[in-house]
């Protein structure tokens, strides 16, 4: 089956600091998408990319859809304490695929 | 996007007792799914729901203890039958809208 490889799988960074991950795959996908989830809460879409190459921002995001179509990274610049949860990509074709997520701990 | 709400939004059950969960959006949609979330891990599929139709149950899901039912175009429901502490997770409905997937805010269920 399809699997993504979402690293790193944890970030201990100060406030301030710049956010760097990324998602691999050896499947060729239609979609990225990049979710935020808090604790007790649904993911929460970011960012969706549907063309390879495509670069997107949302605010202190920026996400880019890898050419090859096998991978997908997310920025985050100046992070701030709000920007603390767990973020998840996604590959979509005939459903989606998840990774196993980034813990983003900001230390103050 | 589209606004999604999940009811209950947590609940603690004994083994051997089932739990309906409802997905209810507030615009019709054509593509409805249902995920489990595990303690600590990533969103697994459970099933599509098609309405007028059967769900489509992913590998290592069945449906009599998966139960799901799509009624019409707004709203479904998830069963977790049979429960065990095994079952204790998310459950996490979502909505798909072209690529893209939209997630209501999970039923949190343990099982005692």
């Amino acid at each position: 089956g399809q699997q993504l490889n979402q690293s790193p799988q944890s970030m201990f960074i100060q406030e301030g600091e710049d956010v760097s991950m990324n998602c691999t795959s050896s499947s060729i996908f239609n979609t990225w998408l990049w979710y935020k989830q808090d604790p007790g809460e649904g993911p929460v879409l970011l960012i969706a990319l549907y063309k390879a190459g495509e670069l997107t921002s949302n605010g202190r995001l920026t996400a880019q859809f890898g050419i090859t179509r096998k991978d997908s990274f997310l920025n985050i610049s100046a992070s701030i304490p709000s920007d603390v949860g767990i973020y998840f990509c996604a590959g979509s074709r005939a459903g989606l695929t998840f990774g196993k997520g980034t813990h983003l701990i900001i230390q103050p | 996007s589209a606004v999604i709400s999940q009811k209950p939004s947590r609940d603690i059950c004994q083994r051997g007792t089932s739990l309906t969960i409802q997905c209810q959006v507030d615009s019709q949609v054509t593509m409805m799914f249902w995920y489990r979330q595990q303690p600590g891990q990533s969103l697994t599929l459970i099933a599509t729901a098609n309405q007028g139709s059967e769900a489509t149950y992913e590998s290592g899901f069945v449906i009599d203890k998966f139960p799901i039912s799509r009624p019409n175009l707004t709203f479904s429901t998830l069963t977790v039958s049979n429960m065990s502490p095994e079952d204790s997770s998310i459950y996490l409905c979502s909505v798909g809208l072209l690529e893209t997937q939209y997630f209501g805010p999970g039923t949190r269920l343990l099982v005692l």
